[in-house]
């Protein structure tokens, strides 16, 4: 099992519309959750961090259900610039650093 | 600020050659770096954590005498792909932490990557 987990998509929507990623994880001690953005060919971008009692920034909404390993992040009011890969990251916080798991990305596709 | 660089951006070199790879921090200092590799549709995988002035820690399955790492400053590493193949053709990423910032700070910042190929 991956540590990680992401449906790859795509998600096809037109603007305007609201869209919903979820994103699992296997490691039950993780501390920290992050949502990257990836446009093609290039570095990831850290999106937001995801707390416990949930939170939002503008648009997007990140939420974390610890009990089930879940996290999700809710896009509203999809823009065409939202078309991008987004990237479910966990911190493990296992071997004395912080480093970060990736899941393999949920696509996004924004269309007019 | 946060802004970290990679060099060269892209590379194409023949199967047998060893290409190395950059990554600086320009306007923080990293005691601890990241290398990560990506395959076409595919996840970044941690390859290895750059300590500077130690030895690289390296994730299970990665050869280190086919990656050499070295982490001679606060702002840089550099990733050593000895002996290149085709299938070592990737977009590397490194990335880096403020050692500023607390432990407890998980951010990383990502440089632009490079793309290898190996013909």
């Amino acid at each position: 099992r991956k540590e990680v987990e992401q449906d790859p998509g795509p998600f096809n929507v037109p603007e305007g519309a609201t869209v919903a990623f979820n994103c699992t994880y296997s490691n039950s001690a993780s501390q920290s959750f992050f949502w990257y953005r990836q446009d093609c060919r290039k570095e990831p971008k850290l999106l937001m961090s995801v707390y416990s009692s949930g939170n939002e920034d503008g648009r997007f909404t990140a939420q974390l259900n610890r009990a089930s390993q879940y996290i999700s992040l809710l896009i509203r009011d999809s823009k065409l610039s939202d078309s991008a890969t987004y990237l479910c990251v966990v911190n493990p916080k296992s071997g004395g650093y912080n480093k970060l798991i990736f899941g393999a990305g949920t696509r996004l596709a924004v269309h007019p | 600020g946060a802004v970290v660089s990679q060099h060269p951006s892209w590379v194409i070199c023949k199967s047998g050659t060893s290409v190395k790879i950059e990554c600086r921090s320009l306007d923080f200092q990293a005691t601890t770096m990241f290398w990560y590799r990506q395959f076409p549709k595919q996840s970044l995988m941690l390859m290895a954590t750059s300590n500077e002035g130690s030895k690289a820690t390296y994730e299970q399955g990665v050869e280190k005498d086919k990656f050499l790492i070295n982490h001679a400053s606060l702002t840089l590493s550099t990733l050593t792909v000895t002996s290149a193949h085709p299938e070592d053709s990737s977009f590397y990423i490194c990335s880096a932490r403020d050692s500023d910032r607390g432990s407890s700070y998980n951010e990383q910042f990502f440089g632009p990557g490079t793309r290898l190929t190996v013909l």
